[in-house]
């Protein structure tokens, strides 16, 4: 079946640190999604990138469609930043698939 | 823009009672809404997708008479877990697709805050 992967699985970082978070998926993909899960549960989009690189604030993240891949950059870490990361890929229809998550902790 | 939100946040229930979920699309209209459920420290898996005036398509492995998927409107869907058991108990999320399939986001969905449901 199609996988998607993330790494690492958890990170612990002091406040203020920068940090790269990976997607890996095994097939070519239509779109790619990456979401923050807050701590009470709520899914946040952060960023919609099939390819190439946005930023927004703070974060930026990049798709390499071609290798399969995609990161996402969280420059000077909040705590309000801490949750799990999960990047969601469309395999040639319109269903979601999610990436394992990467739970992020930031400690004052 | 693209709010979607979800009632209840939490319920508990008796096993062997009936619980529905509402999700909404607030600001838009979604003809294909979906339901994903999430248990504790994993990933979000797909439980069926719902379309607008029309049957839903449920994921392998789930039982559709036992979540049953109601689609009536375009800002409105429903799940409702019949006779709900202990091993129900769950995070049941929501999401609405924003994206046309031929515009310049295909596909986007956007999500609902989540129910937390415990079955006693």
């Amino acid at each position: 079946g199609i996988q998607v992967e993330q790494s690492p699985p958890d990170l612990i970082l002091q406040e203020g640190a920068n940090s790269t978070l990976r997607c890996n998926f095994s097939d070519s993909v239509n779109n790619l999604q990456w979401f923050h899960q807050n701590p009470w549960g709520q899914l946040i989009n952060l960023f919609y990138i099939p390819s190439g690189t946005k930023q927004n604030g703070r974060l930026s993240a990049t798709t390499v469609a071609t290798e399969r891949y995609s990161l996402l950059y969280i420059s000077s870490s909040q705590t309000t930043d801490s949750g799990v990361y999960f990047c969601a890929v469309h395999f040639g229809n319109e269903k979601l698939t999610f990436g394992t998550g990467t739970r992020l902790t930031i400690i004052p | 823009g693209a709010v979607v939100s979800q009632h209840p946040s939490r319920v508990i229930c008796k096993s062997g009672t009936s619980v529905k979920i509402e999700c909404r699309s607030l600001d838009f209209q979604a003809t294909t809404m979906f339901w994903y459920r999430q248990f504790p420290k994993q990933s979000l898996m797909l439980m069926a997708t719902s379309n607008e005036g029309s049957k839903a398509t449920y994921e392998q492995g789930v039982e559709k008479d036992k979540f049953l998927i109601n689609h009536a409107s375009l800002t409105l869907s429903t799940l409702t877990v019949t006779s709900a058991h202990p091993e129900d108990s769950s995070f049941y999320i929501c999401s609405a697709r924003i994206g046309l399939a031929g515009g310049p986001r295909p596909y986007e969905q956007y999500f609902g805050p989540g129910t937390r449901l415990t079955v006693t």
